[in-house]
């Protein structure tokens, strides 16, 4: 079936730095949606993306789709305490908007 | 968030016993999935709902029931609850723009 991973599985980052999380996923991909989980929490999401190559910004926060949409990377501009918690892609499988989801990155951000 | 509970939050039951997790939405959605996350697994689909009576079997089902008598509540049920099931489970529904997830339930398998 249908395999999404991501990399890395975990990152610790001084406040400030760049953050990147790549997902791939096995099959070519209609839409890729991300989502974000915060310590304790549930998974929230952030954007959804449709069309190959296509780049969405939400302030510091880059998503891209790649050409192929078969992969997407989330990348956080100098990231903040408050971005603390586990990223994780997710493409749809099969039929009844079922999702697929990444194993995730974790990451920590500390002063 | 506003539109999705689960129950209950928090369980402790013993092996062997059956449990019963609730899922209620109150926006009329048809689809309605169950999630199981767990360390290194991210999340994994358990059942999932495209209706009234209409469920089916996700990629981690075994030993996992579903009903779905009503729009609202969809209900998962560990019929001989094992240790392997402890977890924390998700239930969630699709809105036009992404998934809506529960607050999920913390249970535990003693």
């Amino acid at each position: 079936g249908q395999q999404v991973m991501q990399i890395p599985q975990y990152q610790h980052v001084q406040e400030g730095e760049d953050f990147t999380t790549y997902c791939n996923s096995s099959t070519t991909l209609s839409n890729i949606q991300w989502y974000k989980q915060r310590p304790g929490g549930h998974p929230v999401f952030l954007i959804q993306l449709v069309k190959s190559g296509e780049v969405k910004k939400q302030k510091r926060l880059t998503f891209q789709f790649g050409e192929a949409k078969k992969n997407s990377s989330l990348h956080i501009t100098a990231t903040q305490t408050t971005d603390v918690g586990t990223y994780f892609c997710a493409g749809p499988t099969g039929t009844a908007s079922k999702l697929t989801f990444g194993t995730g990155t974790r990451l920590q951000v500390t002063l | 968030d506003a539109g999705i509970t689960q129950s209950p939050r928090h369980k402790v039951t013993e092996t062997g016993t059956p449990v019963t997790l609730r899922c209620h939405q109150t926006e009329n959605h048809r689809y309605m999935y169950w999630y199981r996350q767990d360390p290194g697994h991210g999340l994994r689909l358990i059942h999932y709902s495209y209706g009234v009576k209409d469920t089916d079997k996700g990629e981690v089902s075994d030993g996992y029931s579903v009903s779905r008598s009503k729009t609202e509540d969809f209900l998962l049920t560990l019929e001989s609850a094992t240790s392997s099931q402890t977890s924390v489970y998700f239930c969630a529904i699709n809105r036009d723009y992404g998934y809506t997830f529960g607050s999920g339930t913390r249970l535990t398998v003693v």
